[in-house]
């Protein structure tokens, strides 16, 4: 299993332009998820999909647009880059163990935008 | 809202030295607890969790147990390597709860110096 896989590694974008995260996972799992990562900020919730076919906002949505495309796969598109979103951008999805929640997260997107 | 609060860092310490990482919690609900690690370059892998008050999650030589009366899950390794250089992140999810979100700390960095 390749677990969670995420493409590009690195991108740079300039102020403006638009691009899509990919996010794939093999692990049939039902929720996938998008996190930015800043420095002293820990990790924030940007959108979800608790299941195939629905995808709901979390904590940082403004700039962000998503889509389920199958169970597989769960891209983030950001239509007109902003300097704000230079960020490291985490897929994960989601297992249930029992009664906890655990999630499997990928590599990361390295984004720069000037 | 829910919220966790980790010991700020950076932590530098010599090569089988002690560690402690403090993490404490606030939730809504009856929440799972965890520890995700991140390596440089690398993203987040789940180090040890607990799901109920007085569990003790351990992996690698690192444990932690919940206490629900402190509202705490404080990370601890008796002899820290320096291949455990890394950055460390407390999260917690609510067990049924709508979304399954983790809500994380804002990360550890954790030196080790041989």
């Amino acid at each position: 299993n390749a677990g969670v896989t995420q493409t590009p590694k690195f991108q740079v974008l300039k102020t403006g332009q638009s691009m899509t995260l990919q996010c794939a996972q093999d692990m049939n799992h039902n929720s996938m998820y998008w996190y930015r990562q800043d420095p002293g900020m820990g990790l924030r919730l940007i959108y979800y999909s608790a299941s195939e076919g629905t995808t709901d906002k979390g904590e940082v949505p403004n700039g962000y647009n998503v889509s389920r495309l199958n169970k597989r796969e769960f891209s983030l598109r950001l239509e007109s880059a902003a300097p704000s979103q230079t960020s490291v951008y985490f897929c994960a999805s989601r297992v249930t163990s029992g009664n906890s929640y655990e999630q499997y997260f990928g590599p990361g997107t390295r984004l720069t935008v000037t | 809202g829910d919220s966790v609060t980790q010991m700020e860092g950076p932590v530098t310490l010599s090569e089988e030295a002690f560690l402690t990482i403090n993490c404490t919690y606030t939730a809504t609900g009856y929440p799972s607890l965890f520890w995700y690690v991140q390596y440089p370059g690398e993203g987040l892998q789940l180090l040890l969790k607990a799901t109920k008050a007085d569990d003790k999650g351990s992996n690698k030589g690192f444990e932690a147990t919940y206490r629900k009366e402190t509202t705490s899950f404080h990370l601890e390794k008796g002899s820290v390597q320096v291949s455990d250089s890394a950055v460390y992140f407390c999260a917690l999810s609510i067990s049924g709860g709508s979304n399954y979100k983790l809500t994380f700390g804002k990360g550890t960095l954790l030196t080790v110096n041989p």
